[in-house]
Formats: structure tokens, C-alpha cells, sequence
């Protein structure tokens, strides 16, 4: 059974940096893509990036390019979503998600990320 | 981008009666070389993460009920539920994976009646 186990609950200010992990299980961790899907308050799904731990190789939804950076370690199958300088519009609940290249297969549970003054 | 508009926003059925949510794409999402649409559902029940209903347009995920079903082609796509049950109350999404970025439609609630 696939799993993904995301890292708990955050507060921060603005400007701070965050780092997120979803740890994955029941399956190759090099095999498919990991990817975060962003849910503000009260809002509908936004696709934020895609790595693939194989090769590393990354996609990013270009509204968040640059703002967010993708990892991940396959030593530990780990994923990882990384921010230097978070804004009060990043709160929202970040998931991580498993896909073959196409639909989302599996969600973690979501990691609250709240940020305020 | 390709833009993915739900109908309705919101809809009240009553328990085993059916319910239709509707999703358009501002182009489509049918890929000539393999004549599949690349267009998947999810369901988020409260306070849960979504999940996979349907993708491929009309391929029910394994162990979800029969009473789910997804029609559609091109850039018209309708999700159809039958017998209505409670558990059922959720906001349901389409999402486009035929190209990058992939994006979702808004969502529609779906509440007992």
C-alpha cells in the first residue's frame, strides 16, 4: 500500500524559510513523479512542481517558479518542498502527491503552513 | 494555460437520487495519438485530502463504487453519481493532465438535500 507521510503543522513569520517533507512508502520511490499541490483557505487545488527522484528531474507550474524549490532524497525516499522567503500568501495546506506522469494516484495527508505577522 | 470551469458551484441532491457536475476545458484535452482524454475527477470530503474518482475520463479507480461514472470528450466532461449516500457530501474536482501546468476546475459542493 502506497503511503505518504507528511511533516506536521507550521507557523511562521513573514520572511522566514520553511522546508516540508513527505516521506513515501509501498512502492520504488525512483518510479514515479512526487509532486505538491497548494489549497489556500477555502480554495480550490493549484499543481505547484514535480520532481522525479530518479534523475532529479523537475517540473515547476510556472506561477510558482522560483518562489518554491523541489527536492528530494531517495536514500531516505523522502520529498521535500522548500521556501527562503515565505509571504503571508503562501498559507494554505500543502500536499504531496504520487503520479505515473499523468492523474495524482496518492495524497499525503497535507501540511498546514500558516504565515503571519 | 488550459482553463478548467466547473457547473455548477454547489448542488443539493437528495439521499439516492443522482447527481451531474459539469466541467469544461478552454481547449481540448483529447490526445489524437492515443485518442484518450487526459482528464481525471477527484472527491475531498471534508477535512481530508482529494482522492482519485476517475481518470482516463471514464476509468472508475480500483475499489471505487460503480455508482461513480465519468463521461465525456474533448473539452466537455460530466461526472455522474447515482444512489446518492451520505458519505458522498464532498467538493469535487476535474483536473487536465494533458499538459503542463496541470490545472483543476474550482470545485463543486455536493450537499444533502
Amino acid at each position: 500500500e502506497i503511503q505518504l507521510v507528511q511533516s506536521g503543522a507550521e507557523m511562521k513569520k513573514p520572511g522566514e524559510s520553511l522546508k516540508i517533507s513527505c516521506k513515501a512508502s509501498g512502492y520504488l520511490f525512483t518510479s514515479k513523479w512526487v509532486g505538491w499541490v497548494r489549497q489556500r483557505p477555502g480554495k480550490g487545488l493549484e499543481w505547484m512542481g514535480f520532481i522525479y527522484p530518479r534523475d532529479f528531474d523537475t517540473r515547476y507550474n510556472p506561477s510558482f517558479r522560483g518562489q518554491v524549490t523541489l527536492s528530494a532524497d531517495y536514500s531516505t525516499n523522502t520529498a521535500y518542498l522548500q521556501w527562503n522567503t515565505l509571504q503571508a500568501s503562501d498559507t494554505g495546506v500543502y500536499y504531496c502527491v504520487v503520479s505515473g506522469g499523468h492523474w495524482f494516484e496518492h495524497w499525503g495527508q497535507g501540511t498546514p503552513v500558516t504565515v503571519s505577522s | 494555460d488550459i482553463v478548467m470551469t466547473q457547473s455548477p458551484d454547489s448542488l443539493a441532491v437528495s439521499l439516492g437520487e443522482w447527481a451531474t457536475i459539469n466541467c469544461k476545458s478552454n481547449q481540448s484535452v483529447l490526445y489524437s495519438s492515443n485518442n484518450l482524454n487526459y482528464l481525471a475527477w477527484y472527491r475531498q470530503k471534508p477535512g481530508q485530502p482529494p482522492e482519485v474518482l476517475i481518470y482516463w475520463a471514464s476509468v472508475r479507480e480500483s475499489g471505487v463504487p460503480d455508482r461513480f461514472s465519468g463521461s465525456g470528450s474533448g473539452t466537455d466532461f460530466t461526472l455522474t453519481i447515482n444512489n446518492l449516500q451520505a458519505e458522498d457530501v464532498a467538493v469535487y474536482y476535474c483536473q487536465q493532465y494533458l499538459t503542463t501546468p496541470q490545472t483543476f476546475g474550482q470545485g463543486t459542493r455536493l450537499e444533502i438535500k
